[in-house]
């Protein structure tokens, strides 16, 4: 059971270069969440979806998208990377009910030059 | 205003102590709270939720929560030094955000 998968683990992009982030779960949950993590901080809220269909944004979306491919999938873009976007992206999913907690990805490491 | 805010740290105890880490959160429509454990270059993992006001405990955590108060906190009971990590508090709410404060990091030292 993999639970969480993220990928890339590690990810150097140029100023306005853009990628996609990928995240999977395989364990039929319905929410499923991206965050980004600074150095000494705590992880800040980017895009969410609670349900298959529906996105969200979080605390910091801009600079931002998001697609819910499906019930196992939802993925990051960045179409113009900028310094300020380098951080530890992790993904998230849970059952989506009040006591369900979040299962997370090991994260990619995003390097903005 | 961050949505959740956690006492700033570091925090540091000696072995065998209480260690108190507390949180409060603005969103009143947030329903239940949790704790994550983050150990340095790892992702978090779940230590307890709580989502009724009063005491909750397992093994040698309790979380309390005080929803008029908007206040939830984690003491750690016969602290250990595997017990310091990075502790962040996280509030869910029924429209399905979660949202983080900015962790406390807690040191025991033997």
């Amino acid at each position: 059971n993999a639970g969480v998968t993220q990928t890339p683990k590690f990810q150097v992009l140029k100023t306005g270069q853009s990628m996609t982030l990928q995240c999977a779960q395989d364990m039929n949950h319905n929410s499923m969440y991206w965050y980004r993590q600074d150095p000494g901080m705590g992880l800040r809220l980017i895009y969410y979806s609670a349900s298959e269909g529906t996105t969200d944004k979080g605390e910091v979306p801009n600079g931002y998208n998001v697609s819910r491919l499906n019930k196992r999938e939802f993925s990051l873009r960045l179409e113009s990377a900028a310094p300020s976007q380098t951080s530890v992206y992790f993904c998230a999913s849970s059952a989506g009910t009040g006591e369900a907690p979040l299962h997370f990805g090991n994260g990619t490491r995003l390097t903005v030059t | 205003q961050k949505e959740v805010e956690q006492n700033s740290g570091p925090l540091s105890v000696p072995e065998g102590a209480i260690a108190s880490l507390n949180c409060t959160y603005s969103d009143r429509g947030s329903q239940s709270f949790f704790w994550y454990r983050q150990y340095s270059g790892k992702s978090p993992e779940l230590i307890m939720f709580i989502y009724s006001n009063g005491d909750k405990e397992d093994g040698r955590f309790t979380a309390q929560l005080n929803k008029a108060s908007q206040y939830v906190s984690l003491l750690i009971r016969d602290s250990q030094p595997s017990d310091s990590a990075t502790y962040l508090c996280a509030a869910h709410t029924n429209a399905g955000k979660s949202t983080f404060g900015d962790g406390t990091t807690l040191t025991v030292k033997p």
